[in-house]
């Protein structure tokens, strides 16, 4: 597609409960990031995916996020259990190829609202 | 591991001012940077991309420099609009890593 899709846009989920996040990144993308922004800062880097390999899981910030990109393209960030502390945007990133040359482009995010 | 500050947090301008936000990164060891604004509740639009081999950017109204060896880059806003109001934020990717390290971003607001 013309740019990185995410979906939902909003997700409103009861603490507990488990929530899966797509990112459609711009097709033929090599590489895509997931990012998660909390209230008033900058991303931070969750996890990063050069095809259907994911290279760098460092960022997850504990073993209820879980990640994947089976063939290449769709990922998906699944939460299980949700917290409270989980709200915040996730951001999708992708780039054309794995040296990140080019920059990245991000999606709209999902705003993930726990209550 | 790469830290990335912003200065201002916030900047509130008239209209038709030239403005500078700063970015500052702790290793130089970077691979390149990418400065971007967010509009509220809204993703990231990718405004310049500098190289580590580069000096600046242009697009427009906004020109990006970069100073590897001080751990610096600004991005330059000329004759500022109401509708350059948002969030800008910049993101260092280094040399080791294949992730942006992002700053937390200034907050500017253009008075009409």
């Amino acid at each position: 597609g013309a740019g990185v899709s995410q979906s939902p846009r909003y997700k409103v989920a009861k603490r507990g409960q488990d929530v899966a996040l797509r990112c459609d990144p711009i097709s033929g993308h090599v590489s895509l990031f997931w990012y998660q922004q909390a209230l008033g800062q900058g991303p931070e880097f969750l996890t990063y995916f050069q095809n259907e390999a994911q290279l760098d899981k460092s960022g997850l910030p504990s073993d209820r996020f879980f990640a994947e990109r089976p063939e290449g393209s769709v990922s998906t960030l699944k939460i299980q259990r949700t917290q409270q502390e989980d709200s915040a945007v996730y951001l999708c990133a992708s780039s054309i190829n794995s040296a990140g040359s080019y920059g990245y482009t991000f999606g709209s995010g999902t705003r993930l609202t726990v209550v | 591991k790469q830290e990335v500050t912003q200065i201002p947090a916030a900047l509130s301008v008239p209209e038709g001012e030239n403005l500078v936000l700063n970015c500052s990164f702790t290793d130089s060891a970077i691979y390149n940077l990418q400065w971007f604004r967010q509009d509220p509740g809204k993703g990231l639009t990718s405004l310049l991309l500098i190289q580590s081999s580069q000096r600046e950017q242009t697009s427009g109204r906004l020109n990006a420099s970069l100073d590897k060896s001080s751990g610096r880059s600004t991005l330059y806003i000329a004759a500022s609009q109401p509708g350059d109001s948002a969030t800008y934020l910049c993101a260092v990717r280094s040399d080791y890593g294949q992730n942006f390290v992002f700053g937390p971003g200034t907050r500017l607001s253009v008075l009409p």
